[in-house]
């Protein structure tokens, strides 16, 4: 559905291990998002890709890190899971020139 | 970054209009506003967005003050399935990517 999908949809880990998200998109679309939100908040962006290899920091990027390798794929990785990276992840696409941004369902992610 | 301010929650009955306001009294003039919307448990997905003049498509209304300090957004007849988180957010036209929410309005739906 709107041609964005997110792996895993849920996932719990322990603290210190390497996690990966996935999200991928079948649009052709150069602008890919992460976003993380928490309870009570709004989403918060902690990284973005203006196209393959192409990426940059967001408002909370410290802990994370991601790849582009290919236009439809775009990765999360927290290097080593902490309780404070417990979240639902977000993963959003915007064509260029365009103003709508479409999300993922999203990736509940437990860090235990 | 411009920053906006909402209400945490606003109520409704339903088949009635809803405004929900949006006060950006520190936007610059290449700032856009936007409008999205979260139902539970899903990704926020795009209602509408404007700079200067009023804006109208399927799902709702913007209209924008003359001074652009402050946005109302306007679902001229709400139903249950509306109930959702509604973000306002400003994206300036020279960051683009740098797309950032607040913590929106919670609007509940009655029947």
């Amino acid at each position: 559905d709107a041609g964005i999908t997110q792996s895993p949809r849920h996932k719990v880990t322990e603290t210190g291990t390497p996690v990966t998200l996935r999200c991928h998109q079948t649009e052709n679309h150069r602008y890919m998002y992460w976003y993380r939100q928490d309870p009570g908040h709004g989403l918060r962006l902690i990284h973005y890709s203006y196209g393959v290899k192409d990426t940059d920091k967001g408002e909370v990027s410290d802990g994370y890190s991601v790849s582009r390798s290919k236009t439809e794929d775009f990765l999360l990785t927290l290097e080593s899971a902490t309780s404070s990276q417990t979240s639902v992840y977000f993963c959003a696409m915007r064509p260029t020139g365009g103003n709508g941004y479409t999300f993922g369902s999203g990736t509940r992610l437990t860090v235990v | 970054d411009a920053k906006t301010t909402q209400p945490n929650s606003m109520e409704s009955n339903e088949e009635e209009p809803v405004h929900l306001p949006c006060n950006h009294s520190t936007i610059s003039g290449t700032d856009y506003i936007h409008w999205y919307r979260q139902l539970p448990s899903q990704g926020p997905e795009y209602v509408i967005h404007g700079l200067t003049s009023n804006v109208n498509n399927r799902m709702a209304s913007l209209a924008i003050a003359e001074d652009r300090k402050s946005s109302t957004l306007i679902l001229h007849r709400a139903t249950l399935r509306d109930a959702a988180v509604y973000y306002c957010i400003l994206r300036d036209d020279y960051n683009f990517n740098k797309f950032y929410f607040g913590s929106g309005t919670k609007l509940n739906v009655k029947p």
